[in-house]
Parts: structure tokens; C-alpha cells; sequence
């Protein structure tokens, strides 16, 4: 069964440093997402991604947060200069269309020392 | 701006009983719905998408039910198992793309 993968699963970076976190969308999927869930508290939205471009941002999502889609398969999320209260999971999700059932990875645990 | 309540924040159960979990939002303008699973430490298993023009869907054990003019959604799961344990979250879209989520209901199925 299709599924979406992140990698990696658990990343501990310094505060400042830059990280790139990966995920693989279902291969015939349109549209991407990140989320996140502080612990303890609800998963949040972060950006949607169509056709190449934003195509929605929430307040979070601030110059220190980036999206890319290097290749056909790949779906990246960078945060440039790590700061603690971006300690969180990061999830990234897909959809076949906008209406359409999402489907979630398995999230990468990003902890800001 | 759109608001996802879950209730019960924690349920127990034994094993074999029917349960009952309730989620509310506050602007009945929704695409749909989708009830997800998530166990500790882990990712979203996306187990019912309710669209906006139905009243229910099922798969297996579990029953999802929409009343979008209310505002509600209940997750039905018959003849509950351990195996159930975890925390089950339920998201609404609106006139965007993203999920709104609820903080969710932590069940647990005791043998």
C-alpha cells in the first residue's frame, strides 16, 4: 500500500543550525503538507504545496521556514536557524486532490538543544 | 476561525465494549472531515474521511457520523480491543486546503 515516508525520524540539532527534513509523497499525489504537534498540544498546519509553489502558509510558517520539491519524488521542509520552540514532529502529509483524503508519514522528531 | 473540540481528552474502556467519541467545530462551512489514529511517538493513520454531502461512512468496526449544520461528528467503534489503544484525532477542512485539527481523545481498551 502507497504510503508517505519522512526521514529522518528523529533529528537533534544546536540552536541556529539549519535542518532540512525529507519526505517522499505518494507517488500520484498533487498536493503537499507540513504539520507539526508540539508535545502535548494539537497538530498544527504549516504550508501547503501545488503545482511548484505556496499555495497556503500559516502565521508559524515565518522567513525562517522553506519548501522544496528538488526532484519528482521528493518534498523538503528547511528551518535555517533552529530556534528551541521549534522543538516539535514535524509531519508531512499528501493528497491526491484538494478535497481528498490526507495521508500522513510517520513524522520526524526535531529536538533544538 | 475554525475550532476542533474533542470530547472526552481521555477515555478507558474494557475490552468488547461499544464506545462512542465526539468531536465539534465551530463553522459548519466544511469541505469534510477525517477521523485519524495516532499511536505514541508515531504518525497519523487516517482511518474514516467523511465528505461534506454525507451523513456516515464505515469501514470495518468503526462508524463515523456527520451533522455538519450542528457541527458535529461522533466516532462509533463496536466491540472495542486493546489493539484500539491510542489517541484518535479528528480534522476538519474548511475553505482552504489545510486541516484544522482537535487536541484529540486518548482511548484506552483494557483486557
Amino acid at each position: 500500500e502507497p504510503e508517505v515516508t519522512q526521514t529522518p525520524s528523529h533529528q537533534v540539532t544546536q540552536m541556529g543550525q539549519e535542518v532540512i527534513l525529507r519526505c517522499v509523497p505518494i507517488s500520484n499525489h498533487l498536493y503537499f503538507y507540513w504539520y507539526r504537534q508540539i508535545l502535548g498540544q494539537k497538530v498544527e498546519f504549516l504550508v501547503s504545496f501545488y503545482n511548484n509553489e505556496i499555495s497556503e502558509k500559516s502565521e508559524i510558517f515565518d522567513d525562517q521556514f522553506s519548501v522544496e520539491r528538488p526532484d519528482g519524488s521528493n518534498f523538503t521542509l528547511k528551518i535555517r536557524s533552529t530556534k528551541l520552540e521549534d522543538s516539535a514532529m514535524y509531519f508531512c502529509a499528501s493528497t491526491r486532490g484538494v478535497n481528498t483524503e490526507a495521508f500522513f508519514g510517520q513524522g520526524t522528531r526535531l529536538t533544538v538543544v | 476561525k475554525q475550532e476542533v473540540t474533542q470530547i472526552p481528552a481521555a477515555l478507558s474502556v474494557p475490552e468488547g465494549e461499544n464506545l462512542v467519541l465526539n468531536c465539534s467545530f465551530t463553522d459548519s462551512a466544511i469541505y469534510n472531515l477525517q477521523w485519524f489514529r495516532q499511536d505514541p511517538g508515531k504518525g497519523l493513520t487516517s482511518l474514516l474521511l467523511i465528505q461534506s454531502s454525507q451523513r456516515e461512512q464505515t469501514s470495518g468496526r468503526l462508524n463515523a457520523s456527520l451533522d455538519k449544520s450542528s457541527g458535529r461528528s461522533t466516532l462509533y467503534i463496536a466491540a472495542s480491543q486493546p489493539g484500539d489503544s491510542a489517541t484518535y484525532l479528528c480534522a476538519v477542512q474548511g475553505g482552504s486546503e489545510k486541516l484544522v485539527f482537535g487536541k484529540g481523545t486518548k482511548l484506552t481498551v483494557n483486557p
